[in-house]
This record gives structure tokens, C-alpha cells and sequence, in this order.
């Protein structure tokens, strides 16, 4: 069955530094997500992706963050300045389809830890 | 602000028994609901979903409960087993613009104990 992979599993950076995280959706999928989870919280939502531009975004999604589509392949998170609270499990995902009744399709997830 | 939460943070069952997990959403504006299963270091996976003009979905072992006037939605799992250990949790989407916004609980821990 096809998957969402996401590479690194683990990446440690120290704060203030610029991290990118990268993913790449199953390949017949036109919707990208970017989820974040704090450890022992809930899932939150934090941006969406389609034809190449943000759909939607959450107020997390501020201007440290930005996505990018490089290739035909490859969805990427950048994090700029990156803070201490920047610390968490981060989720991509895919969609076929948009709409209500779509489901997504996570990636396993990069765990981001800033020291 | 809206949120979806569950009742329970943690359920023990037996192999064999049926498991029900319970979420409360309060968003009158949602029109689709998913649970996803999470296992440790692993993403979320899609179990079941339901829209808001239905009450009642069943999958193989999953069942989906909704009642709109209480704003709950449960997941029943059927024969549950140890694989089916995990954490849980469910997800609410809304309508915002043109696009759906999804809004998850924080999930329950369910623990088979063989």
C-alpha cells in the first residue's frame, strides 16, 4: 500500500537555527498537510497545500514557518529562528481529494527537538 | 473557542472484550468526523469516518456512533486485541472558506491486556 514518508525521523537543531523538514506524499495525491503535535497533546493543524499554494493555514502558521512544493515529489516544512517551543512531532499528509469527506494519509512523522 | 475532546484518557479491556471509546465535539458547524488510531511512534491511521447526515457507520470491527443533538461521537470496536492497542482519538472537520479545517481531540489510550 502506498505511504507517506518522512524524512529525517529525528532532527536536533539548536534554537535560533533554520530547519527543513521533508515529505513526500503518496503520488497520485493532490492535497499536503502539515501537522504538528507537542508531546501529550493533541494533533493541531497547521497548514494546507494545493497547486501549489497555501489553502489554508492555522494561526500557528505564522511567518516563522513557510511550505514549499520543490519538485514533483517533495513537500517541505521550513522553520526559520527556531524556538524551544518549536519542539514537537511533526506530520505530513495527504489527500486524493479535498472536500469533507476525504481522508488524509499521515507519514510516520519527524520528531524536531531544539536545544 | 471550539474543541473537540474526549471523555476518557485511558481504557483497560480484555482480549475478546468490545471496546467503546467516547468524544465530544462542539462545533455545530462540523459535517465530518474521523477516528484515528496512533501507535507509538507512528502517524495517525485512518480507521473510519462519518458524515454529519448519517448516525451510524460500521466498518470490520469498527462501529462509529454519531448523535448531533449531544454533539458525541464513540467508536466501538469489536473483539478488541492486543494488536489493537493504541492511542485513539477522533477529529472533527469544519468548513472555513473553501477548504475543511480538521480539529482533533486529544485522544484515549486503550490497552488489550491479552
Amino acid at each position: 500500500e502506498p505511504e507517506v514518508t518522512q524524512t529525517p525521523s529525528h532532527q536536533v537543531t539548536q534554537m535560533g537555527q533554520e530547519v527543513i523538514l521533508r515529505c513526500v506524499p503518496i503520488s497520485n495525491h493532490l492535497y499536503f498537510y502539515w501537522y504538528r503535535q507537542i508531546l501529550g497533546q493533541k494533533v493541531e493543524f497547521l497548514v494546507s497545500f494545493y497547486n501549489n499554494e497555501i489553502s489554508e493555514k492555522s494561526e500557528i502558521f505564522d511567518d516563522q514557518f513557510s511550505v514549499e512544493r520543490p519538485d514533483g515529489s517533495n513537500f517541505t516544512l521550513k522553520i526559520r529562528s527556531t524556538k524551544l517551543e518549536d519542539s514537537a512531532m511533526y506530520f505530513c499528509a495527504s489527500s486524493e481529494l479535498s472536500g469533507a469527506n476525504q481522508p488524509q494519509h499521515f507519514g510516520d512523522g519527524t520528531r524536531l527537538s531544539i536545544l | 473557542g471550539e474543541s473537540v475532546g474526549l471523555h476518557l484518557p485511558t481504557l483497560s479491556v480484555q482480549e475478546g472484550d468490545n471496546s467503546i471509546i467516547n468524544c465530544a465535539y462542539s462545533n455545530s458547524a462540523s459535517d465530518y468526523f474521523i477516528w484515528y488510531k496512533q501507535e507509538s511512534g507512528k502517524g495517525p491511521q485512518f480507521i473510519i469516518d462519518i458524515r454529519s447526515n448519517m448516525d451510524k457507520r460500521q466498518g470490520q470491527r469498527v462501529t462509529v456512533l454519531l448523535n448531533k443533538t449531544v454533539k458525541h461521537l464513540s467508536l466501538q470496536i469489536a473483539a478488541t486485541q492486543p494488536g489493537d492497542s493504541a492511542v485513539y482519538f477522533c477529529a472533527e472537520n469544519w468548513r472555513t472558506g473553501g477548504s475543511y479545517i480538521p480539529t482533533f481531540g486529544r485522544g484515549t489510550s486503550l490497552i488489550v491486556h491479552p
